[in-house]
């Protein structure tokens, strides 16, 4: 079974920090997704990787893509109340039924002004 | 254009009675999925139609839960009997063949609340 760990679970830090969440798996998977979810709405996809060492930036998002394409990172330089939100990976995998998402729980971001 | 559309988009229902969600998918999409959201298990795929066939329905819990997509603009998630523990968000998701094959686009979801 394929399993997507995201770390930390919750996490609450002030305008300006910036921070780093994980997704980690014992699954190698062929891309991965991340998206982000506003309370009473679905999650709306940011980015996709696909490449082993992949490195993707969306202005102060950094996205990147683990050499054995098991694990990413999202990292948010200089946060802002508007980053707030639930974070979600979620990784295609080789064999799956036509490309299906396996999604971690996600990270719980607040940025307070 | 306009998004999927998941309706209602809150529901309140006693234990015991039939429940039914519907969504309809972005025009043009040929995947269409259903999620279950919740903190404990965070989002789960309950089941995935392909050009209007289910492909894969091996998240659906179990028998009291349906669903059917008699079009390509329309499919119906059912639970009866509903129990407490079906409380959920539940997300419909499209998605275009074989363009983009795993970018998928979700409706805003479908607050259940059994009591």
């Amino acid at each position: 079974t394929q399993l997507l760990e995201q770390s930390p679970q919750f996490l609450s830090i002030q305008e300006g920090e910036n921070l780093t969440v994980y997704c980690n798996s014992s699954s190698v998977f062929s891309s991965l997704q991340w998206y982000r979810q506003e309370p009473g709405e679905g999650p709306v996809l940011l980015v996709t990787v696909v490449t082993g060492g992949e490195v993707k930036k969306l202005k102060r998002l950094t996205f990147q893509f683990g050499d054995a394409r098991k694990d990413s990172s999202l990292h948010i330089t200089a946060a802002q109340p508007g980053d707030t939100g639930l974070y979600l990976c979620a990784g295609a995998y080789y064999g799956g039924s036509q490309g299906n998402l396996i999604f971690g729980k996600g990270t719980k971001l607040s940025v307070k002004p | 254009d306009a998004g999927v559309i998941q309706s209602p988009r809150h529901e309140v229902t006693e234990m015991g009675q039939e429940v039914t969600l519907r969504c309809k998918p972005i025009s043009g999409h040929n995947s269409l999925f259903w999620y279950r959201q919740t903190m404990m298990r965070g989002l789960e795929l309950l089941i995935y139609f392909n050009n209007n066939v289910p492909i894969d329905d091996s998240g659906m819990p179990e028998d009291r839960f349906s669903a059917k997509m008699p079009n390509a603009s329309f499919s119906t998630l059912k639970i009866q009997p509903s129990e407490p523990r079906d409380s959920a968000v539940y997300f419909c998701a499209s998605r275009m063949d074989p363009l983009n094959q795993e970018t998928q686009y979700f409706g805003p979801g479908t607050r259940l609340l059994v009591l």
